[in-house]
């Protein structure tokens, strides 16, 4: 079993519809999470930091964490065109090791 | 600020020969790290790098080393390509521990024939 789990597919939305996006991890010793955006031919782009259990808010952007059940979300409201990339969570505890989901390719059509 | 920069940006290599790929980190970061990517495996991690010296090693084979110069720049080594080691190639520099200072280049885009 993979670290972190992060479905893959892809996902199309019609613009100013809310994104979802989740993932699960296996290791209880996570306690920094993260979601990068990663545009074609860039590298990943850090998008929202969190370390406590809850939802921070960040413009059209939420996180939410559940340390209980493993379980970590993105939320981006009013999706713009401009939103269409791959999102990536990622995690670690503390050290420079990020483990990373596969990655959902989001595509926002105007 | 300029940002992490990695060179080349694209490479083709054939099976068996070695490649080097550079990263810049941003000025005064002292930590680099470096990850692969895959469409099959995702980011995974290679090592990290923290003032010259090897700080944490993912599973990957002997055939990928790195190093780290008194400047923060740093190297990454494959020996023996396969074709399995086509894949982006990224380094991400920060200033110390955790992922919220973590920066990431554009990548080296590898392609072994």
């Amino acid at each position: 079993q993979k670290e972190v789990e992060q479905d893959p597919g892809p996902l199309s939305v019609p613009e100013g519809a809310i994104v979802s996006l989740n993932c699960t991890y296996s290791n209880s010793a996570f306690q920094y999470f993260m979601w990068y955006r990663q545009y074609s031919r860039k590298g990943p782009e850090l998008l929202m930091y969190t370390y406590s259990s809850g939802n921070k808010e960040d413009g059209r952007f939420t996180a939410q964490v559940d340390k209980s059940s493993k379980y970590i979300s993105l939320f981006i409201r009013d999706s713009q065109p401009s939103d269409s990339a791959t999102y990536l969570c990622a995690m670690n505890y503390g050290n420079n090791r990020l483990a990373f989901g596969k990655g959902n390719q989001v595509v926002v059509i105007p | 600020k300029a940002g992490v920069t990695q060179t080349p940006r694209y490479l083709i290599k054939t099976r068996g020969q070695q490649v080097t790929l550079s990263c810049s980190p941003i000025s005064g970061h002292r930590s680099v790290s470096w990850y692969q990517q895959t469409p099959g495996q995702g980011l995974q991690f290679l090592f990290e790098y923290f003032s010259e010296t090897q700080r944490n090693k993912g599973n990957f084979p002997g055939r990928f080393s790195g190093r780290q110069f008194s400047n923060s720049r740093s190297e990454m080594n494959v020996s023996t390509l396969e074709l399995g080691d086509s894949a982006l190639y990224l380094c991400a520099s920060s200033l110390d521990s955790g992922g919220d200072g973590y920066t990431f280049g554009s990548g080296t885009r590898l392609t072994v024939v």
